[in-house]
């Protein structure tokens, strides 16, 4: 089994729909990203959690939220998907800096919005 | 503002040759750099992670360099094969293990 597991994998719906991508881990992280991908622009961080009773703002939150239910599930919402969010979504996991240890990345949700 | 610069963007080699892909970031604040292959439409595959006190890594046929005071990092890969087509990516990590990305640089090895 994956060790970062995303859903679903792929995705399309209409504008002005609420969305939800769902992410699972079992690294045992307490570290939690949510990054979209788009062509030309690279990866950005949308949001990130430290622990289940922490949630900041990444780069680019504007027209997203999230949820973490749980160490292991960290949940990003679309409340009224507009078509620019159409991208590659990707949920990673990570031990403490200076652990030496990787992000752990998703396969990543394709989402389309029409 | 691009705070990680991929060069080249796109790199396209026969079979066998050695190769070198650079990266560069405008900050030298980092906790560590790592570099990463995706394949199309895939997940981020590790290759290599450079802590900020270390220089390089190795693994297999793939060596990494890190000078932090130019804000450099260098892909080395020896031999290189058809399954090293991929795009590969050099984040540099910040406080919190965030992520910053460039736009990668796709390569592709021709038989």
């Amino acid at each position: 089994d994956a060790d970062v597991t995303q859903t679903p994998r792929n995705r399309i719906t209409k504008t002005g729909k609420r969305i939800m991508l769902e992410c699972s881990q079992t690294k045992g992280h307490d570290r939690m990203y949510w990054y979209r991908q788009d062509p030309g622009l690279g990866l950005r961080l949308i949001y990130y959690s430290f622990d289940v009773k922490d949630i900041n703002k990444g780069e680019i939150s504007d027209g997203y939220s999230v949820s973490r239910q749980a160490q292991a599930k960290f949940s990003l919402s679309l409340e009224s998907a507009i078509p620019n969010q159409t991208a590659l979504y990707f949920c990673a996991t990570s031990a403490p800096t200076g652990s030496g240890e990787p992000q752990h990345f998703g396969d990543g949700t394709r989402l389309s919005i029409l | 503002k691009q705070e990680v610069t991929q060069i080249p963007a796109a790199l396209s080699v026969p079979e066998g040759e050695n190769l070198v892909l650079n990266c560069s970031f405008t900050d030298s604040a980092i906790y560590n750099l790592q570099w990463f292959r995706q394949d199309p439409g895939k997940g981020l595959t590790s290759l290599l992670l450079i802590q900020s006190s270390q220089r390089e890594q190795t693994s297999g046929r793939l060596n990494a360099s890190l000078d932090k005071s130019s804000g450099r990092s260098t892909l080395y890969i020896a031999a290189s094969q058809p399954g090293d087509s991929a795009t590969y990516l050099c984040p540099r990590a910040t406080s919190g293990s965030r992520l910053t990305f460039g736009e990668g640089t796709q390569l592709t090895v021709n038989p």
